[in-house]
């Protein structure tokens, strides 16, 4: 199983729907979690943190769920603006101090 | 300026040439990467530095070199360079204590 892993998509939803992602890990012991979102050809953006609590950004929403060993992120009213691809990342702490990408969900919003 | 700047944006290479991708950072942190972005293959660790004396290999080390010239500058050079190693590459760095990476805008190798 790989450390982690994301459904590559692409997932094409139109304007003011809600969509989700889901992100697996396979270290328990894993320490951090967050999102990054990339535009085409440009650098990864860190876009929030994911605590176990879970958190909310404006539109944004990130959970945590630690028995089931996956993060997920959730955008509601899709703007034309919120494509792009989105990476989920996973810092393991001892051993490795690192973080572990997945290879990112792309995401459409079409008019 | 940003943050983290990586030289050059882009390059194209001959086969068997050596090559140095260059990264500064602005942001006074410690640990430094060097990353590679293959479509469909995501983001993979070449190597890692944890200040100026420490360097580890990542997930895809081989033909790969680093070198960590100051706490600011983080080096990844291409020995011999081939086609394979076709990609986009990113410099990032984090904190000590911190792992929110901060990256820089990439370079576009294209070896020919």
């Amino acid at each position: 199983r790989k450390e982690v892993e994301q459904d590559p998509g692409p997932f094409n939803v139109p304007e003011g729907a809600t969509v989700a992602f889901n992100c697996t890990y396979s270290n328990s012991a894993s320490q951090s979690f967050f999102w990054y979102r990339q535009d085409c050809r440009k650098e990864p953006k860190l876009l929030m943190s994911v605590y176990s609590s879970g958190n909310e950004d404006g539109r944004f929403t990130a959970q945590l769920n630690r028995a089931s060993q996956y993060i997920s992120l959730l955008i509601r009213d899709s703007k034309l603006s919120d494509s792009a691809t989105y990476l989920c990342a996973v810092f393991s702490g001892a051993g490795s101090y690192q973080l572990t990408f997945g290879k990112g969900t792309k995401l459409s919003v079409i008019p | 300026d940003a943050d983290v700047t990586q030289t050059p944006r882009n390059r194209i290479t001959k086969t068997g040439k050596r090559i140095m991708l260059e990264c500064s950072q602005t942001k006074g942190h410690d640990r430094m990467y060097w990353y590679r972005q293959d479509p469909g293959l995501g983001l993979r660790l070449i190597y890692y530095s944890f200040d100026v004396k420490d360097i580890n290999k990542g997930e895809i080390s081989d033909g790969y070199s680093v070198s960590r010239q100051a706490q600011a500058k983080f080096s990844l050079s291409l020995e011999s360079a081939i086609p394979n190693q076709t990609a986009l590459y990113f410099c990032a760095t984090s904190e000590i204590g911190g792992v929110g990476y901060t990256f820089g805008s990439g370079t576009r190798l294209t070896v020919v």
